[in-house]
């Protein structure tokens, strides 16, 4: 069984600053842990994914997540947000079954 | 390269009646999912196929059901609609075996379903 635990239903930060977007994870098996993001009436584009080897991953638009196996934790961060990242960004955990999603964090870029 | 598409964009129907959501994979991916996103949470998985064969369901109804055709394209279908059914369902397509077995999936648009 998997499960995905995203902190904070909405995350505020201002324009240029730190953006970190937590998800914590159970899986029975080695997980496969993904981030996507999705906007306003679209569809869900991937942002980043963890295979296997390092566990330092980099993604599109600037944003990376390390996978901490001991914390169980895949938390996404972006070291400037602008104001084009507001958005809804998920977590999701595979193992050897399909995709479990976390419920979303909303993410508000102020000027 | 066109991505996943999905169509109608948008449907509105009423309780009782009958849908189906149409998918076209990205060219050259054999597998398509289905996934259910009422509003406020997160994606929910309801089939997997992968070269024509379910390779996965999730705990939906009997009332859901998929198919996928030799062009790899899919029809998923929903008898007896309810209220609760009213979300937006989601078409991902993998290339391959071995990406199906990651999960790395690319996803469509989307189509909004409204049942009053």
């Amino acid at each position: 069984a998997q499960s995905v635990t995203q902190l904070g239903s909405h995350v505020s930060v201002s324009e240029g600053a730190l953006v970190l977007l937590r998800c914590n994870y159970s899986s029975s098996v080695p997980p496969y842990l993904f981030w996507y993001v999705q906007y306003p009436n679209q569809g869900l584009q991937l942002l980043l994914k963890y295979t296997t080897g390092a566990t330092l991953v980099k993604g599109i638009n600037g944003f990376e997540a390390e996978f901490k196996k001991s914390e169980t934790s895949f938390h996404l961060t972006k070291p400037s947000a602008h104001m084009s990242d507001a958005a809804e960004y998920f977590c999701a955990v595979s193992g050897y079954s399909t995709l479990t999603f976390g419920k979303g964090t909303m993410l508000l870029v102020s000027p | 390269d066109a991505g996943v598409t999905q169509s109608p964009t948008h449907l509105i129907k009423t309780r009782g009646q009958h849908v189906t959501l149409r998918c076209s994979p990205i060219s050259g991916h054999k597998s398509v999912s289905w996934y259910q996103q009422v509003l406020g949470q997160g994606p929910q998985f309801i089939f997997q196929y992968y070269e024509k064969e379910e390779r996965g369901r999730g705990n939906f109804p009997d009332r859901f059901s998929a198919r996928q055709f030799p062009n790899y394209s899919s029809e998923l279908n929903v008898n007896a609609l309810l209220l609760g059914d009213s979300a937006l369902y989601l078409c991902a397509s993998s290339f391959s075996s071995q990406e199906l077995a990651k999960n790395i999936q690319y996803f469509g648009a989307g189509t909004r379903l409204s049942v009053l």
